[in-house]
């Protein structure tokens, strides 16, 4: 079993529409996780952290449960630009010295 | 952007060679972290330098062995590359944690590795 999975999708989704994206994570110790964002052929940047219960940024909602060991990320009214593989990442040592990525959810959105 | 910068952009090498790839930290983070990333795959962790110093290694043999800078620059070496060691390379810099409670990593934009 993989330490962190996603659904690779591609979710494909018209403009405006709300998306939601679940990442589950094995080893329970995580203590902190993070949602970054991947264009084609780019690094990955950095979209939120989420140290405790959720975290929300404008369109973006992430939300923790650690009874399932699960992240959700919640994307509102989505644009064109959104389009992106988001990648789910858990912290294990809590100390930030081995972040462990999932293989990433593709998103498309169209007019 | 975020400040890391890596070179070079591209790379292609031979099975058997050697490759040294570079990265410069942002400023003020003292942390740097290799990641290998496969086509269609996430970033997998190769080892992180703190302090010129390793601070923990994921599951890469050890012909990937890197050095740490005063300047907290960092290198990644790799020895008798394979065909399987093609992938992107991200270096990735972070605060102290210890100091900083924070572990947020930025990322480099990456070495893209090609072994033929």
């Amino acid at each position: 079993r993989k330490e962190v999975e996603q659904d690779p999708g591609p979710f494909n989704v018209p403009e405006g529409a709300t998306v939601a994206f679940n990442c589950t994570y094995s080893n329970s110790a995580s203590q902190s996780f993070f949602w970054y964002r991947q264009d084609c052929r780019k690094e990955p940047k950095l979209l939120m952290s989420v140290y405790s219960s959720g975290n929300e940024d404008g369109r973006f909602t992430a939300q923790l449960n650690r009874a399932s060991q699960y992240i959700s990320l919640l994307i509102r009214d989505s644009k064109l630009s959104d389009s992106a593989t988001y990648l789910c990442v858990a912290d294990p040592t809590g100390g930030g010295n081995k972040l462990t990525f999932g293989t990433g959810t593709q998103l498309k959105v169209e007019l | 952007e975020t400040g890391v910068t890596q070179s070079p952009t591209h790379l292609i090498k031979t099975r058997g060679q050697q490759v040294t790839l570079r990265c410069s930290s942002q400023s003020g983070h003292n942390t740097v972290s290799w990641y290998q990333q496969a086509l269609g795959q996430g970033p997998q962790f190769i080892f992180q330098y703190y302090r010129e110093e390793e601070n923990g290694r994921g599951n890469f043999p050890p012909r990937f062995s890197g050095l740490q800078f005063p300047n907290y620059s960092s290198e990644l070496n790799v020895n008798a590359l394979e065909l399987d060691d093609s992938a992107l390379y991200l270096c990735a810099s972070s605060l102290d944690f210890s100091v900083s409670g924070e572990n947020e990593q930025y990322f480099g934009p990456g070495t893209r590795l090609t072994v033929t």
